[in-house]
C-alpha cells in the first residue's frame, strides 16, 4: 500500500510526442507537488495544487499541464516533448501546512529519443 | 541561483563511526529545514526537520544541528550503519511558500 504512486515508472518516446504521468496519494493529503530532477541531480518545484487549486506554476513552458481531478490525483501533460525534458519527475504530497514534511513517490524516468 | 547548497558531493565513512553532512543556505527568509534520504530508483525518503526556532533536533541515530547567524545546518548520523549509503538531500521552504528548495545532495557511502 504505497503512499506516494506514480506510473509509469519508466518512459521512453521520440521528440514531439505527448505523454502523461499519473500520480496518486492515499495519505488523505491537501497538497500535492510536481518536481523534476534533471541531469545536475538538482531537485526542483515545478507545480503545487492545493484542494484541486494550482498554488504554484514555477515558470514550466505552457507544454506542461497539470491537472488534480480530485485531492488525491495530481497528473502530468507534456506536450510536444523536447530533448530537455528527459529527467526523472517525482510526484509528493503533504498536508498542506508549513512545517510539515513532503512525502515522495518513487519517480517517472523520462528519456526522450 | 542557487539557496541551498551541500558542497561535499560525496562522504566515506567507517562503519560505527560518525557521518556529518553539512548544508548551507543564503535566504534568511527560510525557516524550516529537513533532511531526505535518496536510494538508487526510489523517490526522496523524509528522514529529520528542524524549525528555525530550534538550533537541534534529534531522533534516534539522527540529530539535526541549526546555526542560523551561520547560515548552516548539518545532520549527524551515529553511529553508521551500512544501511545509511544513500544520497542525502537538505532541503528548506519559507512560511507561506509551500514548496522545498533542495541542495544538490551528498552521496554517503558506508565502509564495513
Amino acid at each position: 500500500d504505497t503512499a506516494v504512486s506514480q506510473t509509469p515508472k519508466y518512459l521512453v518516446t521520440q521528440m514531439g510526442n505527448d505523454k502523461s504521468i499519473k500520480c496518486e496519494q492515499n495519505l488523505g493529503h491537501d497538497t500535492m507537488y510536481w518536481y523534476k530532477q534533471d541531469s545536475k541531480k538538482f531537485l526542483k518545484i515545478m507545480f503545487s495544487y492545493n484542494n484541486k487549486e494550482l498554488i504554484i506554476n514555477e515558470t514550466v513552458p505552457n507544454r506542461f499541464s497539470p491537472k488534480s481531478p480530485d485531492k488525491a490525483h495530481l497528473n502530468l501533460h507534456i506536450n510536444s516533448l523536447e530533448l530537455g525534458d528527459s529527467a526523472v519527475y517525482f510526484c509528493a504530497s503533504s498536508i498542506g501546512l508549513h512545517n510539515q514534511p513532503q512525502h515522495f513517490g518513487d519517480g517517472t524516468r523520462l528519456s526522450i529519443l | 541561483d542557487q539557496q541551498v547548497k551541500q558542497n561535499s558531493p560525496s562522504l566515506s565513512v567507517q562503519e560505527g563511526r560518525i557521518s556529518i553532512l553539512n548544508c548551507d543556505y543564503t535566504n534568511s527568509m527560510f525557516d524550516y529545514f529537513l533532511w531526505y534520504k535518496k536510494y538508487p530508483a526510489e523517490g526522496p525518503t523524509f528522514l529529520i526537520s528542524i524549525s528555525s526556532i530550534k538550533d537541534k533536533n534529534e531522533d534516534g541515530r539522527f540529530t539535526v544541528f541549526l546555526n542560523k547567524s551561520a547560515k548552516h545546518l548539518s545532520l549527524h548520523i551515529v553511529p553508521s550503519q551500512p544501511g545509511d549509503s544513500a544520497v542525502y538531500f537538505c532541503a528548506a521552504s519559507i512560511q507561506g511558500a509551500q514548496k522545498l528548495v533542495f541542495g544538490q545532495g551528498t552521496r554517503l557511502t558506508i565502509n564495513p
